[in-house]
């Protein structure tokens, strides 16, 4: 079936470095994919999402391109803040037994930025 | 626009009790909604998808008489545990497709944090 593997964490930086998550998947058919955000104490947020083969999704400085020929969605950023601490969560959808879109899940990986 | 809200945020009960959670979609009509767990180590597991005025759709594994799911309006969805046991505590958190925009976009509420005694 249709899975999503994520970098483990927990990843911590020094404000101001490169980020990268990196995160794989594996599909039948063209899936979209999603980078979400849980930042502590909060409820999960769409960070940003591709829809077809090398678009590029971006917000807040984040971005992800869709990448078909190695099944990934990396999601980069190229100066981290410590506003930026949180869980980052990779998902692509995929059809359930109804026939009904549902997302696939990584595990999350967890940020921390140190000022 | 596309808020998801849930209630209760908290909630702590005996075992045996009966506990439901209502999950609404505030600006925007949802004909699906989504349920799932949160696990301690970040993982999250669909249990079933909900469809407006049809039967959800089970994940295998999940009990759908212990999770009892109702989606009788387009804006609100609910999730009863029935006969809760300790090891039904969890972090429970819903979603909802926006139909209107016509995109895989799911929109989360903030989710819902079982204790049982």
């Amino acid at each position: 079936g249709d899975s999503v593997t994520q970098m483990e964490g927990p990843v911590t930086l020094s404000e101001e470095a490169f980020l990268t998550i990196n995160c794989t998947y594996t599909a039948t058919g063209y899936p979209s994919l999603f980078w979400y955000v849980q930042y502590p104490g909060e409820g999960l947020q769409l960070l940003l999402k591709a829809t077809k083969a090398d678009d590029k999704g971006s917000n807040k400085g984040f971005e992800a391109t869709y990448r078909k020929e190695t099944t990934s969605f990396h999601l980069e950023k190229g100066s981290v803040q410590v506003s930026d601490s949180a869980v980052y969560f990779c998902a692509l959808s995929s059809l359930n037994a109804g026939n009904n879109r549902k997302l696939i899940w990584g595990l999350g990986t967890s940020l921390a930025v140190n000022p | 626009g596309a808020v998801v809200s849930q209630h209760p945020s908290r909630v702590i009960c005996k075992s045996g009790t009966s506990v439901k959670i209502e999950c609404r979609s505030l600006d925007f009509q949802a004909t699906t909604m989504f349920w799932y767990r949160q696990f301690p180590k970040q993982s999250l597991m669909l249990m079933a998808t909900s469809n407006e005025g049809s039967k959800a759709t089970y994940e295998q594994g999940v009990e759908k008489d212990k999770f009892l799911i109702n989606h009788a309006s387009l804006t609100l969805s609910t999730l009863t545990v029935t006969s809760a046991h300790p090891e039904d505590s969890s972090f429970y958190i819903c979603s909802a497709r926006d139909q209107e925009r016509g995109t895989d976009t799911q929109y989360f509420g903030p989710g819902t944090r079982l204790t049982v005694l």
